[in-house]
């Protein structure tokens, strides 16, 4: 059974800071996920990582992926507050013939305080 | 920019009702996926299917049954609703991308259903 672990699970910092939020998985994969979701609202697509080593970045958000380690990092560059979200991994290990679902990580919780 | 709506943001309803969430989406995508999101247990996938009157059941099943009659539109059936089953219930779609290919699955709005 796939498991994907974030963490940490909830994050306060101030603006200005840098900080990295960690996705661990347990299988084997070479397709990660990163959605952001705001309270009361749906997921929103971040960023898509397809091979080892791949690296995205967005603004003050960066992303890569060690498949080797099993190993994702979402890493936060001078925070501002509305960067405050909720920010999730999902791993993908899908491997032919029809749809395979994403399995999620919990959740980062990210309050970034002035 | 793919869309994918659903029927109801907020849902009343009482145990022992049947409920349908209903999900529709614009970009031809051949999946779908139905997920529950609880505080604290994150998303966790209840059915998905791969194409039309196509389903297969997710992690957590139970309780709970599909139907896709047509492509764009997958629905989410509680045919008795319990108190457990309050919950937000996010739909999702996404293309067929093969392996080594992009699964970015997208999101609809969600439904906040609460069972009395």
């Amino acid at each position: 059974e796939l498991k994907v672990e974030q963490n940490p699970l909830f994050l306060s910092m101030q603006e200005g800071k840098n900080y990295t939020i960690y996705c661990n998985y347990s299988t084997t994969s070479d397709r990660l996920y990163w959605y952001r979701q705001d309270p009361g609202k749906s997921l929103e697509s971040l960023f898509v990582l397809l091979s080892n080593g791949a690296v995205k970045q967005e603004g003050r958000l960066m992303a890569s992926l060690d498949t080797k380690a099993r190993l994702s990092t979402l890493h936060i560059t001078a925070a501002v507050h509305d960067l405050s979200a909720t920010y999730f991994c999902a791993v993908d290990i899908y491997s032919g013939g029809g749809a395979d679902g994403l399995t999620f990580g919990k959740g980062t919780h990210l309050i970034i305080q002035p | 920019d793919v869309k994918v709506t659903q029927s109801s943001r907020y849902l009343v309803k009482r145990t022992g009702e049947k409920v349908f969430l209903e999900c529709v989406q614009d970009m031809d995508h051949e999946n779908m996926f139905w997920y529950r999101q609880d505080p604290g247990l994150g998303l966790r996938l209840i059915y998905f299917s791969y194409d039309v009157k196509m389903k297969e059941k997710g992690d957590i099943p139970e309780g709970y049954s599909v139907s896709r009659e047509k492509k764009e539109r997958f629905s989410l059936i509680l045919e008795s609703a319990s108190t457990n089953q309050t919950s937000m219930y996010l739909c999702a779609s996404n293309e067929l991308a093969g392996t080594g290919g992009n699964n970015e699955q997208f999101f609809g709005p969600g439904t906040r259903l609460t069972v009395l």
